[in-house]
């Protein structure tokens, strides 16, 4: 069965960077897209961007370019999604999801929280 | 880019009501329209693909429907357990936005 296993909770000070991973099995991993979305506590859900994870292309919402970098590794099935520069608007729970388009099965989140 | 505004914002209705939501988008983007239901403290969950189809598994008095810029969500008879906040997100080409949400309530 498709799985999407992420990365524990952190905690990080303002500037900082995160990097969060998404572990997946039970399909071939390079055949589907990895999207990213987060969701701000009490808010609704924000798409960050993709990654093909055959090729490395990705797609960014321009609002996070430079701040955002999204990776895969292949050889361990993972998708990463790095933030940088954080403040406390990045205070939220991040999720990978699979593609290619439609988002039919998400990883549990991770919730990231920027703190001093 | 393309803007997704759903409307309302938050919903009461009855066990047992027909419950409709709309989202529209900005600009004609066929069919290529998702609905996504987040229950509290849960992740989201897909519903309705190419604005009117059944993911497997979701229950029949679930519908959608719409092209081009305007699209409904429909309940045919609301249950308890469709407590949660709808989502619709366009899929045609990135950015993939969400709509900010409908969050459905029982009275």
């Amino acid at each position: 069965q498709v799985q999407l296993v992420q990365s524990g909770a952190e905690v990080k000070k303002p500037g900082a960077s995160v990097k969060v991973s998404c572990k997946a099995s039970g399909y071939t991993f390079t055949n589907f897209y990895m999207h990213w979305v987060r969701q701000a506590p009490g808010q609704g859900l924000e798409w960050m961007g993709w990654i093909n994870t055959n090729s490395g292309a990705t797609n960014y919402v321009p609002k996070f370019q430079g701040r955002v970098t999204l990776t895969r590794d292949m050889s361990t099935d993972t998708a990463y999604m790095e933030l940088s520069r954080l403040t406390s608007d990045d205070t939220a729970v991040y999720y990978c999801a699979r593609g290619p388009a439609l988002l039919g099965y998400w990883g549990q989140g991770t919730l990231v929280t920027v703190s001093s | 880019d393309i803007q997704m505004t759903q409307s309302p914002s938050s919903l009461s209705a009855s066990v047992g009501d027909r419950v409709t939501i709309t989202c529209r988008a900005s600009q004609d983007i066929s069919n290529y329209l998702a609905w996504y239901q987040q229950k509290p403290g849960k992740v989201p969950k897909l519903l309705i693909y190419a604005a009117s189809t059944l993911q497997s598994g979701v229950p029949s008095r679930f519908s959608g429907s719409g092209s081009g810029t305007d699209f409904t969500l429909t309940i045919s008879s609301l249950q308890p357990e469709d407590v949660a906040t709808y989502y619709c997100q366009k899929y045609d080409s990135a950015p993939y936005t969400f709509g900010q949400g409908t969050k459905l309530e029982i009275k």
